[in-house]
């Protein structure tokens, strides 16, 4: 019962691009909504939030839009750099003790 | 002064035997969670652990027990260790507000039985 889904493995950007990673989720009681970026041999890194009750939060270069009815969200990078590169996980969050993630994403910036 | 730390950080090991993996926090945060990774790359909560008291047991099986001396560890025992076990495993801690701040992770353990 994956109630968080990244139905794309990998994405490949040129750098200086934006990158946009994808989200979806099926639990509609979900009010909170995270991602994290993992480099290899290392645990998942807090990147960004948003609220159910908001539709945008930026951070620098990120972004992270939330469509509620559609029940997707999607995380932008822009510019998008080499060091970006890592996985991308999506979350979401029923209460502070509870938060499921998806599969992750693998970004490639390319110079 | 790692935030999380993890060990061993690799772990290989017989079908049956009874293995442990450690973690400890420094950040003075009052939950803690272990995570499974498994083949397909999902992140899986296993058990979280609120001043002491179990709060999430996902249907793991009671092979796993969480064990927690204080609220700076949160210990992972497993017996009869079988060949679907092979993950990697994360531990993770929060603090009141982690929708807003995220958990932190450790650097997780690879674990692979043979």
């Amino acid at each position: 019962d994956q109630q968080v889904k990244q139905n794309s493995p990998s994405l490949s950007v040129q750098e200086g691009r934006i990158s946009i990673l994808n989200c979806d989720y099926t639990n509609s009681m979900f009010d909170y909504f995270l991602w994290y970026k993992k480099y290899p041999a290392e645990g998942p890194t807090f990147l960004i939030s948003i609220s159910s009750i908001k539709d945008k939060n930026e951070d620098g270069r990120f972004t992270v839009f939330l469509n509620k009815s559609a029940k997707h969200l999607s995380l932008h990078i822009v510019p998008s750099q080499p060091g970006d590169s890592a996985v991308y996980f999506c979350a979401a969050s029923l209460n502070n003790n509870d938060m499921r993630f998806g599969a992750g994403t693998r970004l490639t910036v390319k110079p | 002064d790692t935030a999380v730390s993890q060990t061993p950080k690799y772990l290989v090991t017989q079908m049956g035997n009874d293995k442990s993996i450690k973690c400890e926090q420094n950040l003075g945060h009052d939950t803690m969670y272990w995570y499974k990774q498994d083949s397909k790359k999902f992140l899986k909560i296993m058990f979280s652990y609120n001043n002491k008291e179990l709060i999430i047991n996902e249907t793991v099986p009671n092979r796993f027990s969480p064990k927690s001396p204080d609220k700076a560890h949160l210990n992972l025992h497993i017996n009869s260790l079988e060949l679907g076990d092979s993950a990697v495993y994360f531990c993770a801690s929060s603090q009141a507000g982690a929708r807003s701040y995220g958990y932190t992770f450790g650097s997780g353990t690879r674990l692979t039985v043979v």
